[in-house]
């Protein structure tokens, strides 16, 4: 089954500095990956999916995510973070279930603090 | 497109009451997710339906847990005879029939057993 490991369940940035969140996963098939971000008290919001197209993705917000297979990894980057940024990140793999049902399952989460 | 919708967003029980929750997904979404998600962790799969068939249930869906979407619309989730540890958020996703979609989230219903 596939699986998905967040390395730091906290990070800590300055305003304006890159952010790097780390994400490797365990898939016995091509996976198809996700990051989504949570908001306090709000629901999941998709920033972006690799699904075996191009392996450095673009997404929402100013984000982006590299998938390396040699690596496992589909770290998510932005070049320079913002207060409004401090939210909980979730890297996602697809598991292929019963039916078709390609189920998602998350890693535990990385809260993101941004300091001024 | 208002977005997937759940009720009530936060409910307080009594350990060993029963509890109803529902989602709205997105209209004509035909595949419609539970996810759990406690303290300090992702979220969980729980089940899922494609229009009204429940085609998959996840083992920490215990006989205690029931879920339905009848006529392939909006979707309840019941627990019965709740216990502390099913203090949770219980998250509500729907998508397109399509492989790979996006899963869109609701705001999810908080559940707190006393």
């Amino acid at each position: 089954a596939q699986s998905v490991t967040q390395l730091g369940s906290h990070v800590s940035v300055s305003e304006g500095a890159l952010v790097l969140l780390r994400c490797n996963y365990s898939s016995s098939v091509p996976p198809y990956l996700f990051w989504y971000v949570q908001y306090p008290n709000k629901g999941l919001q998709l920033l972006l999916k690799y699904t075996s197209a191009a392996t450095l993705v673009k997404g929402i917000n100013g984000f982006e995510a590299e998938f390396k297979k040699s690596e496992t990894s589909f770290h998510l980057t932005k070049p320079s973070a913002h207060m409004s940024d401090a939210a909980e990140y979730f890297c996602a793999v697809s598991d292929l279930g019963q039916g078709g049902s390609e189920k998602l399952v998350f890693g535990k989460g990385t809260k993101l603090t941004v300091n001024p | 497109d208002t977005g997937v919708s759940q009720d009530p967003r936060h409910k307080i029980t009594k350990r060993g009451q029963n509890v109803t929750f529902r989602c709205d997904p997105i209209s004509e979404h035909n595949r419609l997710y539970w996810y759990r998600q406690t303290l300090g962790q992702g979220p969980e799969f729980l089940t899922y339906f494609q229009n009204e068939a429940q085609l998959e249930k996840s083992r920490l869906l215990s006989d205690r847990f029931s879920a339905e979407r009848p006529k392939g619309s909006f979707s309840t989730l019941e627990i019965q005879r709740t216990e502390q540890g099913d203090s949770a958020m219980y998250l509500c996703a729907s998508s397109f029939l399509v492989p790979t979609d996006t899963q869109y989230f609701g705001p999810g219903t908080r559940l707190t057993v006393l």
